[in-house]
């Protein structure tokens, strides 16, 4: 029973491609979140939604659009790609109080060649 | 501008003995402090947190000490184990939808 699922694990697609990543929570959470994982190690977020409603937009290129049909599911879709989008992505779900902690997925390798 | 900050990038200790992970931050309006484990190929996990009300959260092995004058927090384990060998993050927040994660800190515990 994964809490927070993320698929799939690993993507490797050539530049100019348009890709998505998929992201199910089933904890009921409100709030989810994309991070993402550079070379460097660091995780930045990127986006956080709270019940479907967009709350943070981390200045990331417009070719990043997460979408969020439901409140448990948020969906990455990434257009154009470019060889600086490699990365690992996290998506993430918390309850909506302040100092709950976030529930990772296991990640998203995205390789662009 | 990186808020959230973890000097050391790894840190070796044996089997037993106390690890002390160290995190500065710069933002004086984070109000609550996480510390997240991660294995490789696996998303991180929270391990400990601790609101700005308090110095100091204890949890079995793990305690988190806050100082707020110094902007600084630090995570002890001891015993350290083996199976704390993992990469930890400590992370901040100041509001409930965002945290703002430090580079990491590659822990090692050896026989």
């Amino acid at each position: 029973d994964t809490a927070v699922s993320q698929t799939p694990k690993y993507l490797v697609t050539q530049m100019g491609n348009d890709k998505s990543i998929k992201c199910e929570q089933n904890l009921g959470h409100d709030t989810m979140y994309w991070y993402k994982q550079d070379s460097k190690k660091f995780l930045k977020i990127m986006f956080s939604y709270n019940n479907k409603e967009l709350i943070i937009n981390e200045t990331v290129p417009n070719r990043f659009s997460p979408k969020s049909p439901d409140k448990a599911h948020l969906n990455l879709h990434i257009n154009s790609l470019e060889l600086g989008d490699s990365a690992v992505y996290f998506c993430a779900s918390s309850p909506t109080r302040q100092g709950s902690e976030a529930f990772f997925g296991q990640g998203t390798r995205l390789t662009v060649v | 501008d990186q808020q959230v900050k973890q000097n050391s990038p790894s840190l070796s200790v044996q089997e037993g003995r106390i690890s002390i992970l160290n995190c500065d931050y710069t933002n004086s309006m984070f109000d609550y402090f996480l510390w997240y484990k991660k294995y490789p190929a696996e998303g991180p996990t929270f391990l400990i947190s601790i609101s700005s009300i308090k110095d100091k959260n204890e949890d079995g092995r793990f305690t988190v000490f806050l100082n707020k004058s110094a902007k600084h927090l630090s995570l002890h384990i001891v015993p350290s184990q083996p199976g704390d060998s993992a990469v930890y993050f400590c992370a901040a927040s100041r509001e409930p939808d965002k945290l703002i994660f430090g580079t990491g800190t590659r822990l090692q515990v050896f026989p």
